[in-house]
């Protein structure tokens, strides 16, 4: 079936420094989405990625989908306290998401 | 907008005990929910697809005897853990896709803000 992976497991990064998910379908996907959970909270919708090697940015936030739309990143500009939490792309199954494993990013002031 | 509620936001239960979990969108309708269970430090897994007006669609290796969904109306998703087991111990988090054009080719999901249940 249908498998997105996601890596790192874990970044621990020093405020300031950059930072970058990368999210890898088994297949070719409609559409990717991303997410923020911050620890002990709820995930947050952050954005969807439709377009063939589309590239969006949000603030410090870079997000990037692949020509072949298997596979999308998540980069960070110089890393904040608030980046804190675990980041999660999706992607579609029919009607349902299926969730990376998500990164843990931490970030060292 | 695009609100969901869940309550309670914890439980602590006894082994045996069934426990209710309510997931309302508040400013949509939503003739679809999901229910997820994430462990620490985990992904989150889909449990099943709350359907308004008829029955869950339950994943691979889900109990539907276990986990009882009733979708009453198009605002109220209910999960019902019975008979509790503290490995159901979990934080359990619905979401919905808001407005007509949600689903996969519109908004992304949004979350309820989750309810932490431990069995003891």
């Amino acid at each position: 079936g249908q498998q997105v992976m996601q890596i790192p497991q874990y970044q621990h990064v020093q405020e300031g420094e950059d930072f970058t998910t990368y999210c890898n379908s088994s297949t070719t996907l409609s559409n990717i989405q991303w997410y923020k959970q911050r620890p002990g909270g709820h995930p947050v919708f952050l954005i969807q990625l439709v377009k063939s090697g589309e590239v969006k940015k949000q603030k410090r936030l870079t997000f990037q989908f692949g020509e072949a739309k298997k596979n999308s990143s998540l980069h960070i500009t110089a890393t904040q306290t608030t980046d804190v939490g675990t980041y999660f792309c999706a992607g579609p199954k029919g009607n349902k998401l299926v969730f990376g494993a998500g990164t843990i990013l931490r970030v060292k002031s | 907008g695009a609100v969901v509620s869940q309550h309670p936001s914890w439980v602590i239960c006894k082994s045996g005990t069934s426990v209710k979990i309510e997931c309302r969108s508040l400013d949509f309708q939503a003739t679809t929910m999901f229910w997820y269970r994430q462990f620490p430090k985990q992904s989150l897994m889909l449990m099943a697809t709350s359907n308004e007006g008829s029955k869950a669609t339950y994943e691979q290796g889900v109990e539907k005897d276990k986990f009882l969904i009733n979708h009453a109306s198009l605002t109220l998703s209910t999960l019902t853990v019975t008979s509790a087991h503290p490995e159901d111990s979990s934080f359990y988090i619905c979401s919905a896709y808001p407005g007509l054009a949600g689903g996969p080719l519109g908004l992304g999901q949004h979350f309820g803000p989750g309810t932490r249940l431990t069995v003891t």
